[in-house]
């Protein structure tokens, strides 16, 4: 089945530590995105992709970086992970008709 | 004041009632209006989408969109103990595909 696929479905970093998630989809989509969800708050996109071409929010930390070397990768770096930063991290895809969304990675920073 | 607000909740239902899920927001430029449903531990799933206002029926499932009160639900009948996630709607200028705004979501519990 088509899908989009996150590793690991959790992540306990350090308080620091470089972490790195990682998304890959088998559907082939132009876009893809990352979004941030914290316990009983509403997905917060980070940032997206359209093919190659990079957006930031604006409100995204620095401390928050992506890359996608093809069609089917997609990373997200957290360069220096804080307490703030544990959250639920949604990858998506997304063609004409809504979003295909991974399962996530729930982090933990200790 | 947020761009999308939802009720909060959490809501508990014995099976078979109706639940009404609502949301409200403040850009009058958005254009198309989603429901998605996440389970625990899992990603969040498409339900339904409707473009401006209207309505839209799919099996046990009805969207409602009034642009004019910038207000938009979602019914379920018969709801079922499978029905028992969280609810998020999402808005869009542009796209079903475009970049989403999303409500904070609403916790149903259906209770046998």
């Amino acid at each position: 089945d088509a899908m989009v696929i996150q590793n690991p479905r959790y992540q306990v970093t350090q308080f620091g530590k470089p972490v790195t998630l990682s998304c890959s989809q088998t559907l082939n989509h132009n876009v893809m995105y990352w979004y941030q969800q914290k316990s009983s708050q509403a997905p917060k996109l980070l940032f997206h992709y359209y093919d190659k071409d990079f957006n930031n929010e604006a409100d995204t930390p620095d401390n928050f970086q992506s890359r996608r070397p093809n069609t089917s990768f997609c990373f997200l770096d957290i360069r220096s992970p804080g307490l703030g930063d544990a959250a639920m991290y949604l990858c998506a895809t997304s063609r004409e008709g809504g979003y295909t969304f991974g399962s996530g990675t729930r982090l933990t920073v200790v | 004041q947020k761009e999308v607000e939802q009720d909060p909740g959490p809501l508990s239902v014995p099976e078979g009632a109706i639940v009404s899920l609502n949301c409200t927001y403040s850009n009058s430029a958005f254009q198309y209006f989603m429901w998605y449903r996440q389970y625990s531990r899992k990603g969040p799933e498409l339900l339904m989408y409707t473009y401006s206002s209207g309505n839209k029926e799919d099996g046990r499932f009805t969207a409602q969109v009034d642009k004019s009160s910038k207000y938009i639900s979602l019914f379920i009948r018969d709801s079922q103990p499978s029905d028992s996630a969280t609810y998020l709607c999402a808005m869009s200028l542009t796209g079903t595909a475009s970049k989403l705004t999303f409500g904070t979501g609403t916790r149903l519990q259906v209770t046998l």
